[in-house]
């Protein structure tokens, strides 16, 4: 079972704001360690999107960020475009079962 | 640049063995830590476990006990076995490759393979 708990649906207009929350506890976020986040376009296999809590990899538009804080962290798209629909997954790690993966969440323009 | 590909049976028969084999092309088996993860409807992602070349490994506790990861240098290959199969192991099944792209920070997975439909079916 997915340890990191995300809205099942997140939806917009173009040119609109939407963030996708990702919650954790004190044994995986909570605890410190990075959150990564993935993008996926079923039924390709998922991409890297961001790193280590915000960092975006080439290709990933500046009008996306992320941050962590406590034992969440979140993910923001601004400007909101076609091309950003999928399905979006947080991923980070647990002391007590390892690598964790959010429960997903699909963006809709 | 890196390649990954899964291959196997797409049928396994309950109480028996998945057999899966990841062929990792455009880098060195041994420069890295290879994982596996699996995608069904229901739990969505998860995480098997992860595998070197010289055998360190650590799996999901979900898990534990039935699977086994393995490297052949050789062959440039992952496999994954995973024993007792049921309905429930139904699922995508994805190897990839554990990268940091920070010192320090903890590994993500990049890039992934296109990943293999195994059902779980008598």
């Amino acid at each position: 079972q997915s340890v990191l708990t995300q809205p099942p649906a997140v939806s917009g207009a173009p040119g609109q704001r939407v963030t996708i929350s990702c919650a954790g506890n004190i044994s995986n976020i909570g605890a410190g360690y990075d959150v990564h986040w993935y993008k996926q376009l079923p039924p390709t296999a998922p991409q890297i999107f961001i790193y280590v809590n915000n960092h975006r990899p080439s290709g990933v538009p500046d009008r996306v960020s992320a941050s962590k804080s406590g034992t969440s962290a979140s993910l923001a798209i601004s400007g909101l475009q076609v091309e950003d629909e999928g399905d979006y997954y947080c991923q980070s790690y647990d002391s007590l079962s390892g690598y964790v993966f959010g429960t997903g969440t699909t963006v809709t323009v | 640049q890196v390649h990954l590909q899964e291959s196997g049976p797409g049928l396994v028969k309950p109480s028996e063995t998945l057999s899966l084999t990841c062929h990792v092309s455009g880098v060195s088996i041994t420069s890295h830590y290879w994982t596996w993860i699996r995608q069904t409807p229901g739990k969505g992602l998860e995480w098997i476990g992860y595998i070197y070349y010289s055998g360190t490994s650590k799996y999901n506790p979900s898990v534990r006990g039935r699977v086994t990861l393995s490297v052949d240098t050789s062959k440039s290959e992952v496999s994954l076995k995973l024993n007792s199969v049921t309905t429930a192991d139904t699922a995508v099944y994805y190897c990839a490759r554990e990268t940091s792209a920070i010192t320090g920070s903890m590994v993500y997975f990049e890039p992934w393979g296109p990943g293999i439909l195994v059902t779980v079916s008598s």
